[in-house]
């Protein structure tokens, strides 16, 4: 099946700084989601990004399909970005599974 | 509008017991799925729903059973807990399995089996 690689595990920030979070895959995708975990453990949908850019506030996401990677930025960080960021991706090959990878652990420090 | 509603949001079982883990999304969403969570192993799908009728077992099957009488419910349900069976549970859905559609979580069971 399709394998998600993720990086950095974890990554520690001062409040204000940008950061950005990768995702690799290891066949084509028709289906590329981001989340974020809170330390309450509530999982929210970030962005849902096959391919191309988007932008919601200071979070922006790109995924080049053609080379397997998708990449989440954080600009101006805030200590409520701290968390889990997690990867998902379907395959092209007709499955219906959504293949989560082991996310990026964030923290950001006052 | 709710969203993804799962109970409970905590329970404590001993071996060998069973129990049902309820699921329930009021979008009408045609995929509904279960994960669980556990330290460093990222979410990992348990089974999962295309539609009323229809399901099909994820990566970590083994130990738990499903069905989908209803679009709106997708109880998980454990026949013999086992320890290994610790975990913290999701149940998410989406509007289309087809691919283009985000997938909304519930707010999570953590389990614990003594």
């Amino acid at each position: 099946g399709i394998q998600v690689e993720q990086s950095p595990p974890d990554l520690i920030l001062q409040e204000g700084a940008n950061s950005t979070l990768r995702c690799n895959f290891s066949d084509s995708v028709n289906n590329l989601q981001w989340f974020h975990q809170n330390p309450w453990g509530q999982l929210i949908n970030l962005f849902y990004i096959p391919s191309g850019t988007k932008q919601n506030g200071r979070l922006s996401a790109t995924t080049v399909a053609t080379e397997r990677y998708s990449l989440l930025y954080i600009s101006s960080s805030q200590t409520t970005d701290s968390g889990v960021y997690f990867c998902a991706v379907r395959g092209q090959g007709g499955s219906e599974k959504l293949v989560f990878g082991k996310g990026t652990k964030l923290t950001v420090n006052p | 509008n709710a969203g993804v509603t799962q109970t409970p949001k905590f329970q404590v079982l001993k071996t060998g017991q069973s129990m049902t883990l309820q699921c329930a999304q009021d979008m009408n969403h045609e995929y509904m799925s279960w994960y669980r969570q556990d330290p460093g192993m990222g979410l990992r799908l348990i089974h999962y729903s295309v539609g009323a009728g229809i399901t099909d077992q994820g990566e970590v099957p083994n130990g738990y059973n499903v069905s989908r009488s209803t679009t709106e419910d997708f109880p998980l349900r454990l026949l013999s807990a086992a320890p290994s069976q610790t975990s913290v549970y999701f149940c998410a859905s989406s509007y289309s399995w087809s691919g283009v559609s985000k997938l909304f979580f519930g707010s999570g069971t953590q389990l614990s089996v003594l």
